[in-house]
């Protein structure tokens, strides 16, 4: 079975500070890993795909398939990153995303 | 291009009631995807189609929901008869190829609240 875990719920920084938001996933085979981004009022959208290894926003997130991580990292928080972020997984038997329950990040000034 | 579309954005209903929930992929798109949030919940998958053929339908809570996608292009998805746990929001994506490395593009999401 495959499994996406988010740890934390909600988190709160400060403009400026750095930011990590965590996910952890299960899986036995090699899944593809996103980050999808809800801003408010506004669709879920891509963020990040672990295969281009890109960094969209000043956002970057690296697989650790050796803890079978996907954190999701950004230096310096800015205001307009507030939003609520999922990160989700894609099996290679199926093309079904399995989400984690999503992070609700608030960058204040 | 136009993206994902669905409709209605907001449904309020009764408990026993049917709503119907439509969605328009990005043209072209073959694979059409539902999921749906409930309160408090992940997000989670509810069926694929590949042009009008359900190809993956586990996710499907129960016989009260109904998925259809007549002629491979827009998609219906029928609650009936809706109860107080199905109120979330539903959201629909597409994609063009299976597996798709670069994710789905979804629509805004439906939100259904059944009284």
């Amino acid at each position: 079975a495959q499994r996406v875990t988010q740890p934390e719920k909600l988190l709160s920084v400060f403009k400026g500070a750095p930011v990590e938001l965590k996910c952890n996933y299960s899986y036995s085979g090699s899944p593809e890993l996103f980050w999808y981004v809800q801003y408010s009022r506004q669709r879920l959208q891509l963020l990040l795909r672990h295969i281009s290894r890109e960094s969209i926003k000043g956002f970057t997130a690296d697989l650790n398939k050796g803890e079978t991580s996907f954190h999701l990292k950004k230096p310096f928080a800015q205001e307009e990153d507030s939003a609520m972020y999922y990160c989700a997984l894609m099996g290679t038997s199926g093309s079904r995303l399995t989400f984690g329950e999503g992070t609700q990040l608030t960058v204040n000034p | 291009e136009a993206g994902v579309t669905q409709f209605p954005s907001h449904s309020v209903i009764e408990k026993g009631q049917t709503v119907t929930l439509r969605c328009d992929p990005i043209s072209g798109h073959d694979n059409l995807y539902w999921y749906r949030r409930v309160m408090g919940k992940e997000i989670k998958f509810l069926l694929h189609f590949v042009k009008e053929s359900k190809q993956d339908e586990s996710g499907m809570p129960n016989n009260r929901f109904l998925a259809e996608r007549t002629g491979g292009t827009y998609s219906t998805l029928k609650v009936q008869p809706a109860e107080l746990e199905d109120s979330g929001v539903y959201f629909c994506a597409s994609s063009q190829d299976w597996q798709s490395s670069y994710g789905y593009t979804f629509g805004s999401g439906t939100r259904l609240t059944v009284v």
